[in-house]
């Protein structure tokens, strides 16, 4: 049974920085592109980087860029989101996602809450 | 920024057919992919590559993609349909992933 079990997320305050973690199971992880995609409360699902399966290739979504670092470590089968300069709109539900024609499996996510 | 377009919402009676669209410049080029998310659930992959089901999808969930528009077609729409709906796609460069803004279907 393929599991993405997300943590990390928490209160920081603006300007703060926190770490995801996504625990990846039941498939062969380093055959993957894994990304992440962020929810805000009430809002629609935005996508924020992505990881391609040797770590040879990253992306960001332009809101995050310069901020966020996505990494991932095939050993631990796991992926990681260090989120830098925390804003108040980067207040979200995380979501670990694999892809594999379309994001076919998610987490069940990690609220990241950034306010004073 | 490159945007993927839906309409906010969509109504339609039990047994009914409903259309979802998603307009995008890049469509030609890239596939599309749907999502479904039903309230305080995570989203679940409906369509993949523009048409495809995935296992476990039933048959009235159908994707079709012409020119800069895709349609998410669901035939005898049911109680549980009822969710938002997502598009999603990549910039003409692939290199960038893009959702919708989201389709709220609402089953009267």
């Amino acid at each position: 049974e393929v599991k993405l079990v997300e943590s990390g997320g928490g209160l920081v305050q603006p300007g703060g920085s926190l770490r995801l973690s996504c625990a990846a199971s039941g498939f062969t992880f380093r055959d993957h592109w894994m990304h992440w995609v962020r929810q805000a409360p009430g809002r629609g699902l935005v996508w924020v980087s992505r990881i391609n399966h040797d770590e040879s290739s990253k992306s960001y979504a332009d809101s995050v860029k310069g901020r966020f670092t996505i990494s991932r470590d095939d050993a631990k089968n796991t992926v990681s989101l260090q989120m830098n300069s925390l804003r108040a709109e980067d207040t979200a539900v995380y979501y670990c996602v694999r892809s594999n024609y379309g994001f076919d499996f998610w987490g069940q996510g990690t609220l990241v809450t950034v306010s004073s | 920024s490159y945007e993927l377009t839906q309409s906010p919402s969509v109504s339609v009676s039990p047994g009914q057919t409903a259309r979802i669209t998603c307009s995008g410049d890049a469509l030609p080029k890239q596939y599309v992919y749907w999502y479904q998310q039903k309230a305080g659930q995570g989203p679940l992959l409906v369509i993949y590559k523009d048409s495809e089901r995935p296992s476990g999808i039933p048959e009235r969930f159908s994707g079709s993609s012409s020119g800069t528009t895709a349609t998410l077609t669901i035939s005898g729409v049911q109680a549980k349909d009822e969710a938002d709906y997502y598009c999603q796609s990549a910039d003409s460069s692939g290199t960038y992933v893009i959702f919708g803004g989201g389709t709220k279907l609402t089953v009267l």
